[in-house]
């Protein structure tokens, strides 16, 4: 079975300081992982996946097997960064299916 | 971009009743799409998987008759809730994807749909 953690609903940061969501994931293949972002009163978009090892809006999130995270980063937090953010995963032979974790909502402070 | 869109944005229905809900690709064909359910403040839920032309794959929990999905172009997919109570009071998203295969593939989301049952 397949699992996405979250270990926290809610994250609050300053603007300008660095942030970091956290996920960890349970998968016995080779997992696809993603980051999706739901901003207040629009749709889910996928911010960046693993395979890609590219960076979106500042966030950097690096795949790590031995710990099995998925770990979301920024150096600088914005503003308009506040938003809910959730940790995905698709399993190998799923054809697309993706597990969510339970979303962390991200609040920047001016 | 890829564009999912849903219809209704919202609905309300008396319990007992059956309600539609369409999800479409607007711009690109879907051979595949997803109908999630999230509840208040809660992650989404996968519901079934549907393919173009066959019948669509439901997760463990959910009852299909309850639930009808019907994938009938590569551009459209329903959701069917049929004899609607008011635990079926949900937020009901689906996403589309271009292809089938393995996990890599984008899926885009839609709107969501906000249904009530009183």
């Amino acid at each position: 079975a397949q699992r996405v953690t979250q270990p926290e609903k809610l994250l609050s940061v300053f603007k300008g300081a660095p942030v970091e969501l956290k996920c960890n994931y349970s998968y016995s293949g080779s997992p696809e992982l993603f980051w999706y972002v739901q901003y207040s009163r629009q749709r889910l978009q996928l911010l960046l996946r693993h395979i890609s090892r590219e960076s979106i809006k500042g966030f950097t999130a690096d795949l790590n097997k031995g710990e099995t995270s998925f770990h979301l980063k920024k150096p600088f937090a914005q503003e308009e960064d506040s938003a809910m953010y959730y940790c995905a995963l698709a399993g190998g032979t799923s054809y697309g299916k993706l597990t969510f974790g339970q979303g962390t909502i991200l609040t920047v402070h001016p | 971009g890829a564009v999912v869109s849903q219809h209704p944005s919202w609905v309300i229905c008396k319990s007992g009743t059956s309600v539609k809900i369409e999800c479409r690709s607007l711009d690109f064909q879907a051979t595949t799409m997803f109908w999630y359910r999230q509840f208040p403040k809660q992650s989404l839920m996968l519901m079934a998987t549907s393919n173009e032309g066959s019948k669509a794959t439901y997760e463990q929990g959910v009852e299909k008759d309850k639930f009808l999905i019907n994938h009938a172009s590569l551009t459209l997919s329903t959701l069917t809730v049929t004899s609607a109570h008011p635990e079926d009071s949900s937020f009901y998203i689906c996403s589309a994807t271009q292809a089938t295969g393995t996990g890599g593939d984008e899926q885009y989301f839609g709107p969501g749909t906000r249904l009530t049952v009183t």
